[in-house]
Order: C-alpha cells, then sequence, then structure tokens
C-alpha cells in the first residue's frame, strides 16, 4: 500500500521558517515525481511545488515552483530515504495552511512530474502566528 | 497561467439525484484535466483523469467529460458518501499546477 505521512508543520512567527517532510512508502520512491500542495483554512487547493524523479544514473530533481513561494521554498528529496522536503524560509501570514504531500500518479519518461496526483498524504497544518 | 473556473459553487442534490459539475479552462488544455474529491478533514482523492478515465477503485457513477475549455463530472445516483467538494485540476501547461474553486455538494 502506498503511503505518505508528512510531518513538521506547526507554529511559525513572520519571517520564520520551517521543514516539512513527507515520508514515503509502499512504491519505488526514487522513480516518481512528487508535489507540493497547500490549503488554507476554508479555502481551496493550491499547487506550491514539484520535483522530478530520478531517470537512469541521474539523481534528477528537476524543480517547479509556484510564484507565489519562489525564492522563499525550497523542495528536495531524498531518495535514500525516501523522503521529499519543503524548506519554507520568510514565513508570511497567507502561507497558513494545510500542506500535501502528493505522489504523481504515473510514470513519465524521464521520471518528468506529469501532474496529476495520487495518492496525497494526510497534511501537516503550519499556522502563522503573529 | 491557466485559471480554472468551477460552477456551481454549491450544488444541493437529493440522494440517488444525478449532480453535474462544470469546470471551465482560460484557455485550452486538451484532455489533461483531473477531478479530486474532498470530504471534510481529509486529503483529496482523485477519481478521474485524462478528463474521462476513473481512476482505480472509483465507482462506475463517476464520469468524466469533454476537452479544451469545457469539462464535467457527473455523478449519476448519489450516494450519502458522494456529499463532499470537487475540484477539477489542470496539468496540460505548467508551471503552475491549477486547481478550480471546487464545487460542494450537499444534501438537498
Amino acid at each position: 500500500e502506498v503511503q505518505l505521512l508528512e510531518s513538521g508543520g506547526g507554529l511559525v512567527q513572520p519571517g520564520g521558517s520551517l521543514r516539512l517532510s513527507c515520508e514515503a512508502s509502499g512504491f519505488s520512491f526514487s522513480s516518481y515525481a512528487m508535489s507540493w500542495v497547500r490549503q488554507a483554512p476554508g479555502k481551496g487547493l493550491e499547487w506550491v511545488s514539484g520535483i522530478s524523479g530520478s531517470y537512469g544514473s541521474g539523481s534528477g530533481g528537476v524543480t517547479y515552483y509556484a510564484d507565489s513561494v519562489k525564492g522563499r521554498f525550497t523542495i528536495s528529496r531524498d531518495n535514500a530515504k525516501n523522503s521529499l522536503y519543503l524548506q519554507m524560509n520568510s514565513l508570511r501570514a497567507e502561507d497558513t495552511a494545510v500542506y500535501y504531500c502528493a505522489k504523481d500518479a504515473t510514470l513519465s519518461t524521464k521520471a518528468r512530474l506529469v501532474g496529476w496526483f495520487d495518492p496525497w498524504g494526510q497534511g501537516t497544518l503550519v499556522i502563522f502566528s503573529s | 497561467e491557466i485559471v480554472m473556473t468551477q460552477s456551481p459553487g454549491t450544488l444541493s442534490v437529493s440522494p440517488g439525484e444525478r449532480a453535474t459539475l462544470s469546470c471551465r479552462a482560460s484557455q485550452s488544455v486538451s484532455s489533461n484535466l483531473a477531478w479530486y474529491q474532498q470530504k471534510p478533514g481529509q486529503a483529496p482523492r482523485l477519481l478521474i483523469y485524462g478528463a474521462s478515465t476513473r481512476a482505480t477503485g472509483i465507482p462506475a457513477r463517476f464520469s468524466g467529460s469533454g476537452s479544451g475549455t469545457e469539462f464535467t463530472l457527473t455523478i449519476s445516483r448519489l450516494q450519502s458518501e458522494d456529499f463532499a467538494v470537487y475540484y477539477c485540476q489542470q496539468y496540460n501547461d505548467w508551471p503552475p499546477l491549477t486547481f478550480g474553486g471546487g464545487t460542494k455538494v450537499e444534501i438537498k
């Protein structure tokens, strides 16, 4: 069974930093692109960032970001640990949300990001505290 | 950025009835469109990809149609477990990947 387990959320102050983690199991983690998607309280879904998987002998890891987080957030992965990360710096009130880790639903050529997701983790809550 | 617009915002339907949800893209996304279901306190679940292909384990009462800029999710006979929020998402032209604002299907 594919499982994604996020952690690392919590209270954060203005300008603060937080590192989210997503531990994956039940599939060949290195082969799949992964993304972070967030949901502000009572709002819809917003894609935050994605990262390609590994292809051949390369480590992969081509990264993509939404404009709202570019330059502040960094996505990364450690295939040896089956883990995905989101380093969030210079946090703002509008970053308050549940952050979901999501697996690309299908393998693609050269492990590139395809961009539709199955499954999603249960989410971790990041709350901005003034 | 491709903007996805869902309508209506809320749909009131009686159990056993049909629900029709719409999703419009600001430019063509071909058939690169997914639908997700989200229940309160839960993560989204993939229902449909490629505009019309049901994901593994999704009941046949869920169907998707459309291409280009106009898409529809139909739930043929609503069951109690289908009352939820539904999101469409395009993956044709990115970044960014974009979602619609959601349609809440509630009990009439």
